[in-house]
């Protein structure tokens, strides 16, 4: 079955540079959520979006933004970088189902590992 | 103090054994719970979920909550080297997923 696509695995940066990060949800998930895990931490949620529109906003910085296009792909975007921005990046996907109970389930990616040097 | 507990561990167990891991909550506006696993380098798999107080089986492992006492716990049985990885609670209230710490369990062959 197909998963969460997300790209680059691997991305390494430098202080004060700009990246961006990309996730290709599951085909016909309609919610996507951004995720950052510091090293052996858990994973804090940043942002999300449902049907193009940002849904919650979690402790995403001022630095970063982010995005949900037509074809519900979403980019994080990435400047003025720290060395503290170093994480793995989850996105997760989910199908939004009306009506009690809500339950989405969230099927994660394989996460970008980001490196600030 | 952070919304959801989970001890750390690291936990190590034989092959065999029977593994119990444990979170703690604060937050009463979660209704629903999932447990993640997540292998060293890689994104967290969906394991199991559920949304109402009592026992949830699947296969070799059971999820239980208690909402009156804010306690969640996942039991795997029969444990596998396989199933060494990273255990993480997830809860949320309708959207966001806010994790435990995650606890490292190792089952030793």
């Amino acid at each position: 079955a197909a998963g969460v696509i997300q790209s680059p695995r691997h991305l390494i940066k430098e202080k004060r540079e700009t990246a961006t990060l990309k996730c290709y949800p599951i085909p016909r998930h309609d919610t996507v959520y951004w995720y950052q895990q510091g090293p052996g931490q858990d994973p804090q949620f940043l942002i999300s979006f449902y049907e193009k529109m940002q849904s919650d906003k979690g402790s995403i910085p001022d630095r970063f933004s982010a995005q949900q296009f037509s074809d519900y792909h979403s980019e994080l975007n990435m400047s003025s970088l720290e060395l503290g921005d170093s994480a793995l990046y989850f996105c997760a996907s989910s199908f939004r189902v009306a009506g009690p109970p809500i339950l989405e389930t969230q099927y994660f990616g394989p996460g970008t590992r980001l490196l600030v040097l | 103090q952070k919304e959801v507990e989970q001890d750390p561990g690291p936990l190590s167990v034989p092959e065999g054994a029977i593994v119990s891991l444990n979170c703690t909550y604060s937050n009463s506006a979660f209704q629903y719970f999932m447990w993640y696993r997540q292998y060293s380098r890689k994104g967290p798999e969906l394991l199991m979920y559920t949304y109402s107080s009592g026992n949830k089986e699947d296969g070799r492992f059971t999820a239980q909550v208690d909402k009156s006492s804010k306690y969640i716990s996942l039991f795997i049985r029969d444990s596998q080297p396989s199933d060494s990885a990273t255990y993480l609670c997830a809860m949320s209230g309708n959207e966001k997923l806010t994790f435990g710490t995650g606890t490292r369990l190792t089952i030793i062959p």
